[in-house]
C-alpha cells in the first residue's frame, strides 16, 4: 500500500541526547514536511523539502536537523538544543507545488524523560 | 494581525443530526483552504480542497462553502454518525509565500448515538 511510514511510534530521550526520527514515502512525492503538534497549539512547520538534496527552515526549525539524500526519505534529528523537545511530530508529503493535497504518517510521540 | 481560528469548544450532537464547523481568517489572501480529519494520536487525514474561487464543494456526507467576502469556511457534515467523531482542521494556504499551509487549532466533534 502507499503511503507515509514514520518510526519510531514512541521515543524516550534523556536530556543531552540527540535523536533522529524515520520518515519514508513511498508516494513518489516530491515535497516532504515535518510538523509539530502541542496540546492547544496548531500544526507548526519544522522543515520542508521540495526536491531532493534540497530543505528549508520552517516556523520552528531552532533545534532540529534534517536531510533529504533520497527522495523517499527525510530524516528529522532533533537535537540536544532543543529545549523543549516533548511532543507529537508528524511527517507528511505531496506532489510539489500548492493546491495539493498533503499526506501524514501516523506520527510519532517523542518524551524527554 | 493574521489569525485563522476554529471553533474553541467542542461540539456535541446527536447521530443523524448535521454537525456545521467554522473556521474564520484575519490578513490573509487564500489561494485555497484545505479540511482535514484527525483522530487522537494518528496524523490528520484530508478531507476536501475548496479554492478561493469556488464557493461550494462536497463529497458524499460532507459540503465545504468558502466566503471571501466573509472570510469564512464552513464545514457541513450531513445524517452525523458516531463514527465521524473526531478532531477537524481546517488549513489555509495563502497566495504567494509558497502557498504554505497555515493551520487552525482544530475543533473536537463528538456524535452521540
Amino acid at each position: 500500500d502507499g503511503g507515509i511510514t514514520q518510526s519510531p511510534k514512541y521515543l524516550f530521550r534523556k536530556e543531552g541526547q540527540n535523536v533522529t526520527l524515520s520518515c519514508e514515502q513511498n508516494l513518489n512525492h516530491d515535497a516532504m514536511y515535518w510538523y509539530r503538534q502541542d496540546p492547544g497549539q496548531g500544526l507548526r512547520l519544522i522543515y520542508y523539502s521540495q526536491i531532493v538534496n534540497d530543505f528549508q527552515k520552517g516556523d520552528i526549525a531552532e533545534g532540529y536537523s534534517v536531510s533529504r539524500e533520497k527522495k523517499e526519505s527525510f530524516p528529522l534529528t532533533v537535537t540536544s538544543a532543543q529545549k523543549n523537545p516533548t511532543a507529537f511530530y508528524l511527517c507528511a508529503s505531496s506532489l510539489a507545488g500548492g493546491g495539493n493535497t498533503i499526506y501524514f504518517g501516523e506520527g510519532s510521540w517523542l518524551t524527554v524523560v | 494581525s493574521q489569525k485563522i481560528e476554529q471553533n474553541s469548544e467542542a461540539l456535541n450532537i446527536q447521530e443523524g443530526k448535521t454537525a456545521t464547523l467554522t473556521c474564520n481568517y484575519t490578513n490573509y489572501s487564500p489561494a485555497y483552504l484545505q479540511w482535514y480529519r484527525q483522530d487522537p494520536g494518528r496524523g490528520p487525514v484530508f478531507l476536501l480542497l475548496i479554492r478561493e474561487n469556488e464557493k461550494e464543494k462536497r463529497k458524499e456526507r460532507l459540503k465545504v462553502t468558502f466566503d471571501t467576502t466573509l472570510k469564512q469556511s464552513l464545514f457541513h457534515i450531513t445524517a452525523s454518525q458516531p463514527a465521524d467523531s473526531a478532531t477537524y482542521l481546517c488549513a489555509l494556504a495563502n497566495a504567494g509565500n509558497n502557498r504554505k499551509l497555515i493551520w487552525g487549532l482544530g475543533t473536537s466533534l463528538a456524535v452521540n448515538p
